[in-house]
């Protein structure tokens, strides 16, 4: 079946550490992927997104994705996090690119001091 | 400018009513979306408008949920004689519409079903 899939349930980064967050999809063709973060309370943000061009976006709070066509992936990265990054992230993809987005299961940060 | 709301922020409601779940998009957003988020799951789809029409209603869970769109602006979802698995987080996005685009989301309603 076609789907997006985020492998991490959750994950534990120390401050100031390195993290990647890893999104697969499934469809054939090359979709819209985005990144969105929750949050506790909070509603959805968008961090960043790729339609077209280079494959390497950069978004909001210091976070990057890669688009990896041959690997059908959008990893999100940062390079030191911060204890505010805590919170729930999911991928997106819109598949068809006709504004019908489906969304990975998410990945919970959790930020030890 | 304001953002996406929802309302109520939350409801608790017996088996078996009716509720309705309102969302206000950003204004001049002629695209908007309903979302459910059940406890430690990801956002599943449930329908879409364009405008006051919804090409894709395929997201629905079943014949108890119902969504309109008024105006081309203000959405209600309507969840008849609610189950216990009916809850969870509503959540509303709109966006200009035309790709490429983007969406933004309200705060949600939480719905707990007793």
């Amino acid at each position: 079946a076609q789907s997006v899939t985020q492998p991490d349930i959750h994950i534990t980064v120390s401050e100031g550490a390195s993290l990647e967050l890893r999104c697969n999809y499934s469809y054939g063709a090359t979709p819209y992927l985005f990144w969105y973060v929750q949050s506790p309370g909070q509603g959805l943000q968008l961090l960043l997104k790729y339609f077209s061009g280079d494959t390497l976006v950069q978004g909001i709070k210091g976070f990057e994705a890669e688009f990896k066509r041959s690997q059908s992936s959008f990893n999100l990265r940062k390079p030191s996090v911060h204890w505010s990054d805590a919170a729930e992230y999911f991928c997106a993809v819109d598949p068809y690119n006709n504004n019908d987005m489906r969304f990975g299961a998410g990945t919970r940060l959790t930020v030890k001091p | 400018g304001a953002g996406v709301s929802q309302s109520p922020s939350n409801k608790v409601t017996e088996k078996g009513k009716d509720v309705e779940l309102r969302c206000d998009p950003i204004s001049g957003h002629t695209a908007l979306y309903w979302y459910r988020q059940s406890l430690g799951q990801g956002l599943e789809f449930l329908i879409y408008f364009q405008g006051n029409s919804a090409p894709d209603k395929s997201g629905l869970p079943s014949d108890r949920f119902s969504a309109e769109r008024t105006g081309g602006s203000v959405s209600t979802l309507t969840i008849q004689r609610t189950q216990q698995e009916d809850s969870a987080v509503y959540l509303c996005a709109s966006s200009l519409g035309g790709v490429p685009y983007e969406q933004y989301f309200g705060p949600g309603t939480r719905l707990t079903v007793t």
